[in-house]
């Protein structure tokens, strides 16, 4: 049962242009939606997240929208630069659990050409 | 500030074998999770351990246990090695009663190899 779902495994973007990652959800008890950055040999690193109750949070280059309605998050890259070539993970935590375990999604690799 | 840090980084083992990988977490870190990344997949949470007692299990079997110790490193032991579970094994710490949204540190992780 794969409760956080990311559809394309890759994408391929021009610099400067926009990266959009989708990701979509079944358990509507999530409190929290996060994104991960992976680069080769190392561990995901947190990227930015946002909360169940909000619609959009911006960091910097980076957004990440939330539609509850449609169980679908989005995270927006402008403008993108070839260090954001990576392996994104969308993940989500539900504090009802008792311990922030996340869970995952399979992965979208973003490669951003000069 | 330390980050996490996992060993060993790479390890082969044949079918049967058991094996035993480590984590240290980050200063201050109270709380350890494992978690398995199969080739192609996402992350699979194992168990998180607070205290030294383990707090929630994914949906592994009983031959991966854990253990925490006094100064909140981990170990991941996985009896009875199967071909499947060759993947690669992320520990991430995380402070008890932080913010769950953005605290947990992973480390590099275990390539893990069962032949």
């Amino acid at each position: 049962d794969q409760q956080v779902k990311q559809n394309s495994p890759s994408l391929s973007v021009q610099e400067g242009r926009i990266s959009i990652l989708n990701c979509d959800y079944t358990n509507s008890m999530f409190d929290y939606f996060l994104w991960y950055k992976k680069y080769p040999a190392e561990g995901p690193t947190f990227l930015i997240s946002i909360s169940s109750i909000k619609d959009k949070n911006e960091d910097g280059r980076f957004t990440v929208f939330l539609n509850k309605s449609a169980k679908h998050l989005s995270l927006h890259i402008v403008p993108s630069q070839p260090g954001d070539s990576a392996v994104y993970f969308c993940a989500a935590i539900a504090l009802n659990f008792g311990n922030e375990k996340l869970t995952f999604g399979t992965g979208t690799r973003l490669t951003i050409i000069p | 500030e330390t980050g996490v840090t996992q060993s060993p980084t790479h390890l082969i083992k044949t079918r049967g074998q058991q094996v035993t990988l480590r984590c240290s977490s980050q200063s201050g870190h109270n709380t350890v999770s494992w978690y398995q990344q199969a080739l192609g997949q996402g992350p699979q949470f194992i168990f998180q351990y607070y205290r030294e007692e383990e707090n929630g299990r994914g949906n592994f079997p009983p031959r991966f246990s854990g253990l925490q110790f006094p100064n909140y490193s981990s170990e991941l032991n996985v009896n009875a090695l199967e071909l499947d579970d060759s993947a690669l094994y992320l520990c991430a710490s995380t402070p008890k009663g932080g913010n769950p949204s953005n605290e947990q540190f992973f480390g590099p992780g275990t390539r893990l190899t069962v032949l």
